[in-house]
């Protein structure tokens, strides 16, 4: 069964660092999003990216955050210069188009803890 | 604003029981209530959903009602087993873009235990 892969499992960095969290969504899918889960708490929206292109993003997405897709393959997330409040687990997802596609399968999740 | 709200919190029944969890929702434009089931470690999994058009919906011992005159939708679990103990998200979105999907709004889970 395809599945999201996100890379590493879990990630510790020292505040003020930059991370890149990598993720390779299923092979057919074309819409892609970050969601992120603070201990805790319920799942939040980060950003959703179609077309090479940033289609929606959230308060949460400022400008100490970037996504990109470098590849075919990978989607990657960017958190440029990192906070104690970044701690978080991070979720990659993606969705298909089309008609019925309207699941979003989901990462395993990296947890990023910033010390 | 909290678009999707949740409760209860946390909820423990026996093995056999039947667990009711609640959401209510606030926009009117949502047309798509996905529920996911989370275990420890791992990433939300869809795990049964519904559209405004549909009053019930049920996948094996799974059971969503959706009221749209109250913007309320719950999810029920026949015949629970401690296998289905894990923490539950109702979520709530609207396609983009046709029939793609938007952006999920979750409720803040609700933990179930089911005790042997």
């Amino acid at each position: 069964e395809p599945e999201v892969t996100q890379t590493p499992s879990h990630q510790v960095t020292q505040m003020g660092q930059e991370v890149i969290l990598r993720c390779v969504p299923i092979s057919n899918h074309l819409y892609f999003y970050w969601y992120r889960q603070i201990l805790g708490q319920k799942v939040e929206f980060l950003v959703s990216f179609y077309n090479n292109e940033i289609s929606e993003k959230s308060e949460i997405f400022d400008d100490q955050f970037s996504v990109e897709r470098p590849d075919g393959s990978n989607f990657t997330l960017k958190i440029r210069s990192t906070k104690l409040e970044d701690s978080a687990m991070y979720f990659c997802a993606s969705s298909a188009r089309g008609r019925g596609s309207t699941e979003a399968f989901f990462g395993q999740g990296t947890r990023l803890t910033v010390v | 604003q909290q678009q999707v709200k949740q409760s209860p919190q946390s909820l423990i029944v026996q093995k056999g029981g039947i667990p009711i969890i609640n959401c209510a929702y606030e926009n009117t434009a949502f047309d798509y209530f996905p529920w996911y089931q989370q275990f420890p470690g791992k990433g939300p999994a869809l795990l049964i959903a519904i559209r405004p058009d549909v009053s019930e919906k049920k996948e094996g011992r799974f059971t969503i009602s959706f009221n749209k005159s109250a913007k309320q939708f719950s999810l029920h679990i026949m015949d629970s087993q401690p296998g289905d103990s894990a923490t539950y998200f109702c979520a709530a979105t609207y396609r983009d873009r046709g029939s793609t999907l938007g952006r999920l709004y979750f409720g803040r889970g609700t933990q179930l235990t089911v005790w042997p």
